[in-house]
């Protein structure tokens, strides 16, 4: 079966521009996350969504970063006004339920470089 | 703080040499869940394994095993007979009852040479 998909893979970005990321979870995932990995660094959360409704996004750094999932399932990330700092990948994962006992499963990541 | 604490930085062996990667973890809470991700060079993050936090027995799986230790606050993983496939990163991480999220480790690279 399809695993997460994230979409673009790479996208490079001027600073001050807005960026888009899409994740596909896996169908049928009830909760979605997303983490911010840093060059030679594990994952970092941002934020948590169970259905359409955002519970957590703690991990968000600031307030140029905005996520959404409005129909529970496909998931948008969105920065705005790039900074280099933002250079990262950026992850996806997907869990069928709800709780901290489940595994996540992951997207390939979109890699966002700022220039 | 720091929840996970994966200290070796990177682990590089002959193939077939057996390789253990150490994970301190700490948290407050009394249910907790541990978790191994692997991340090849391809990027994505692919599950290995879960334990609670009330099960302690070790587990193995193929030339994986997983050493629980409540006492010290470790989770260990071993592979045996290593193969130039397993090269990757490999990532502890932890969740705790109520909280969703998974708190990562800095993660081991392990380079198996031919």
């Amino acid at each position: 079966g399809a695993g997460v998909s994230q979409s673009p893979r790479y996208k490079v970005a001027k600073r001050g521009q807005d960026v888009a990321l899409r994740c596909d979870p896996i169908s049928g995932h009830v909760s979605l996350f997303w983490y911010q990995q840093a060059l030679g660094q594990g994952p970092e959360f941002l934020t948590y969504f169970q259905n359409e409704a955002q519970l957590d996004k703690s991990g968000l750094p600031s307030d140029r970063f905005f996520a959404e999932r409005p129909e529970g399932s496909v998931s948008t990330l969105k920065i705005q006004r790039t900074q280099q700092e933002d250079s990262a990948v950026y992850l996806c994962a997907s869990s069928h339920h709800q709780g901290p006992s489940y595994e996540q499963y992951f997207g390939p990541g979109t890699r966002l470089t700022v220039t | 703080a720091q929840k996970v604490t994966q200290a070796q930085t990177e682990i590089s062996v002959v193939e077939k040499e057996d390789v253990t990667l150490d994970c301190v973890y700490e948290t407050r809470d009394t249910t907790y869940y541990l978790f191994w991700y692997k991340q090849p060079p391809s990027g994505e993050l692919v599950f290995l394994i879960r334990r609670n936090s009330f099960d302690e027995q070790n587990e193995i799986s193929g030339r994986y095993s997983w050493n629980f230790q409540k006492s010290t606050s470790s989770f260990n993983f071993t592979i045996t007979a290593s193969q130039v496939v397993d090269s990757a990163v490999y990532f502890c991480a932890l969740s705790e009852e109520n909280d969703y999220k998974l708190s990562f480790g800095a993660g081991t690279t392990v380079t198996v040479r031919a």
